[in-house]
């Protein structure tokens, strides 16, 4: 089954920026969605079509696509942003599929 | 605003079905521009997409659930449901219904309910 590849954790330091990357056989065909986890809450979108940013979503959330990577870019992270990343995308058939999810430490 | 709201027995026992509903308020269920999703998150685990229905009744499934779960559409009701026949403790997660636009991402998420299956 197609699998979407995420790095487990990162850590980043207040202000810094923080990249998470999500790799997959299809991405270079699939739309990516970036979804933002906090502990007992709902997911909540941060970036569709790959680089788009919902409203309300702030500007330091970013998204771009290279060959079969996506990125989500947190830039000037803060303490907020501490959360669970999930991306999403469709394999060839248009199942969706999940990543299996980022941790992002604020230092 | 769109809300979701979900709404089922917490408890199933195993070998039984699980059923949810989900109500959608502060817009129609109706809208041709939506599909209405239902993604579970097992305790401390990532997300898996169970599937997503059309207002039409259109139906897509997750192929690793496609043969044990069912999704209905109620459009006089704005509401959609997950049924998910012949429950195992692998079952046991919390069950969220969200929108999804076509191309946009699940942009609204209810709040998710615990459904755990047990004797």
């Amino acid at each position: 089954s197609y699998e979407l590849t995420q790095p487990p954790s990162v850590s980043v330091s207040p202000g810094q920026t923080a990249r998470i990357t999500c790799s997959g056989d299809a991405l270079p065909k699939q739309y990516a969605y970036w979804y933002q986890q906090k502990p007992g809450q709902a997911p909540v979108l941060v970036i569709y079509k790959d680089s788009e940013r919902p409203s309300g979503i702030p500007e330091r959330f970013s998204g771009s696509s290279s060959g079969t990577t996506v990125t989500l870019t947190i830039s000037g992270v803060q303490a907020e942003d501490e959360a669970d990343y999930y991306c999403q995308s469709a394999d060839s058939s248009g199942t969706y599929v999940f990543g299996s999810g980022t941790k992002v430490t604020v230092l | 605003q769109v809300q979701l709201q979900e709404s089922g027995p917490g408890l199933v026992k195993p070998s039984q079905t699980l059923s949810l509903t989900c109500t959608v308020s502060g817009g129609s269920i109706s809208s041709g521009d939506y599909y209405w999703s239902w993604i579970r998150q097992h305790p401390g685990k990532g997300l898996e997409w169970i599937g997503y229905i059309y207002y039409s009744g259109s139906t897509y499934y997750n192929p690793s659930l496609k043969s044990r779960a069912t999704i209905s559409i109620d459009t006089s009701r704005n509401q959609f449901s997950l049924k998910l026949s012949s429950v195992t403790a692998a079952d046991t997660a919390v069950y969220y219904c969200a929108r999804d636009r076509e191309g946009g991402g699940e942009d609204y998420w209810g709040q998710g309910t615990l459904v755990t299956v047990s004797s």
